[in-house]
């Protein structure tokens, strides 16, 4: 079976800190993909970055930053400097391979004070 | 860009009512998903669609069904409507599992439905 696990359910910063959510994950596939998804206060939920089980290469996109670590199956994401606008909830993905659904985690939501 | 398009955007019905949600995926996207979205939880998927065939199925109510048509556009129809329905349902469309990988899925902006 799969699971997705994001252990902070509530997270609150003052701009400009820097800011790391955590993802755990758990399959037994070999072959899979991660994703991250942004869900602001609007409801619409925002794809951020996938990355596959093949590719541990770490990933920064800007403010965004991505640490994916298979030995300890971790997908965990860093705002650096973070924003007002970056206040939404965060979720995490998992699909393995040949299937369609995404599985959710249950979402971390941060709080960015000006 | 054109994205995913879900209408409408908001529904009340009333229990034991029926209630039938659209989705217009991306142009050239053959896969439709939707995922249903209650108050202060996860999406969780309930049916996927790939070339207008049911390609997976997840935790879907027997009170509900899905098609995807010719043009591939899909529709979720919910019937008997219970107040346990109300959620967000959200649509997503992609290039689905082209040569066994999963291509990143695109969310519409969901539609709202209500209960009472």
């Amino acid at each position: 079976a799969q699971k997705v696990t994001q252990a902070q359910t509530e997270i609150s910063v003052v701009e400009k800190e820097d800011v790391t959510l955590d993802c755990v994950y758990e399959t037994r596939d070999t072959t899979y993909y991660l994703f991250w998804y942004k869900q602001p206060p609007s409801g619409e939920l925002v794809f951020l970055i996938r990355r596959n089980s093949f590719d541990e290469q770490n990933e920064i996109s800007g403010r965004y930053s991505w640490n994916f670590q298979k030995s300890t199956s971790s997908f965990n994401f860093t705002i650096t400097a973070s924003q007002v606008v970056d206040s939404a909830v965060y979720f995490c993905a998992l699909s393995v391979y040949n299937t369609d659904k995404l599985i959710f985690g249950t979402g971390t939501r941060l709080q960015v004070f000006p | 860009a054109a994205g995913v398009i879900q209408s409408p955007r908001h529904l009340i019905k009333e229990k034991r009512e029926t209630a039938t949600l659209k989705c217009y995926p991306i142009p050239r996207h053959d896969t439709v998903y939707w995922y249903q979205q209650g108050p202060g939880q996860d999406p969780q998927f309930l049916i996927s669609f790939y070339e207008k065939m049911q390609s997976d199925k997840g935790s879907i109510p027997d009170r509900f069904s899905a098609q995807q048509f010719s043009d591939y556009h899909s529709e979720l129809n919910m019937s008997s409507l219970e107040l346990g329905d109300s959620a967000l349902y959200f649509c997503a469309s992609s290039l689905g599992l082209a040569g066994g990988f999963l291509d990143e899925q695109f969310f519409g902006p969901g539609t709202r439905l209500t209960v009472l």
